[in-house]
């Protein structure tokens, strides 16, 4: 089975902290996706990458960074918390092949900014 | 521009009905996928049905099924005789791009709630 894990489940941060969400997958898949879930809005994608070192913004990048130094893992990183960055955070990953193929996604990590 | 729209918030189904929740989609590219994912109350996503761009048959997965009308960019889910536990948020999404940067982007969501 295919295993996206992601560093916290609960996540209380102060304004202004520098913070890093990780996520690692154990299934050797090339692409991975960062999004964060509010109520009313769904899933919103911040980045996704689909090589090591490479990354794309999605469609909420501001305020977000990312890295990726292993296939197997992909950090999120907020630069400078802020209130309205508190939310649900998921992480996804799926292979890159010719076909399509679904996502795999983690358990998520609620982040609180207080 | 949204590229997946789900224009019902929230659908109250009775149990054993069937129900079919909407998703419109838009895209340039000619080939793309297109997802549903349920999300229980405990939050985890899971993955239900898959279709791509140039199937030409609609894809079925138990009492899972997608009405694809590539013209119209539709993409709605139907789900036959309807039961408790398929209450849940559910959502669209679309891959899109060319292999290697695929972008996979998803809807507002549905509240799907079914009642006994």
């Amino acid at each position: 089975d295919v295993k996206v894990t992601q560093s916290s489940r609960y996540l209380v941060k102060r304004t202004g902290e520098k913070v890093f969400l990780e996520c690692v997958q154990d299934m050797d898949h090339e692409n991975m996706f960062w999004y964060r879930q509010d109520p009313g809005l769904g899933l919103r994608l911040i980045y996704f990458s689909y090589d090591v070192k490479m990354k794309e913004k999605g469609d909420i990048p501001e305020g977000y960074s990312v890295s990726r130094e292993k296939k197997e893992r992909f950090s999120l990183i907020l630069e400078s918390a802020s209130t309205n960055q508190t939310s649900m955070y998921l992480c996804a990953s799926s292979l890159s092949p010719t076909g399509m193929t679904e996502a795999f996604f983690g358990q998520g990590t609620r982040l609180t900014v207080v | 521009a949204q590229k997946i729209t789900q224009t019902q918030p929230g659908m109250f189904v009775q149990e054993k009905e069937a129900v079919t929740l909407d998703c419109t989609y838009d895209t340039s590219d000619q080939s793309y996928g297109l997802f549903w994912y349920k999300q229980p109350s405990s939050g985890e996503m899971i993955f239900l049905i898959y279709q791509g761009s140039y199937d030409e048959q609609n894809a079925t997965e138990g009492r899972y099924s997608l009405n694809f009308q590539k013209a119209r960019k539709s993409a709605n889910l139907v789900i036959s005789a309807s039961q408790l536990g398929d209450s849940a948020m559910y959502f669209c999404a679309m891959r899109e791009g060319v292999q290697g940067a695929q972008k996979l982007v998803f809807g507002q969501g549905t509240r799907l709630t079914i009642n006994p």
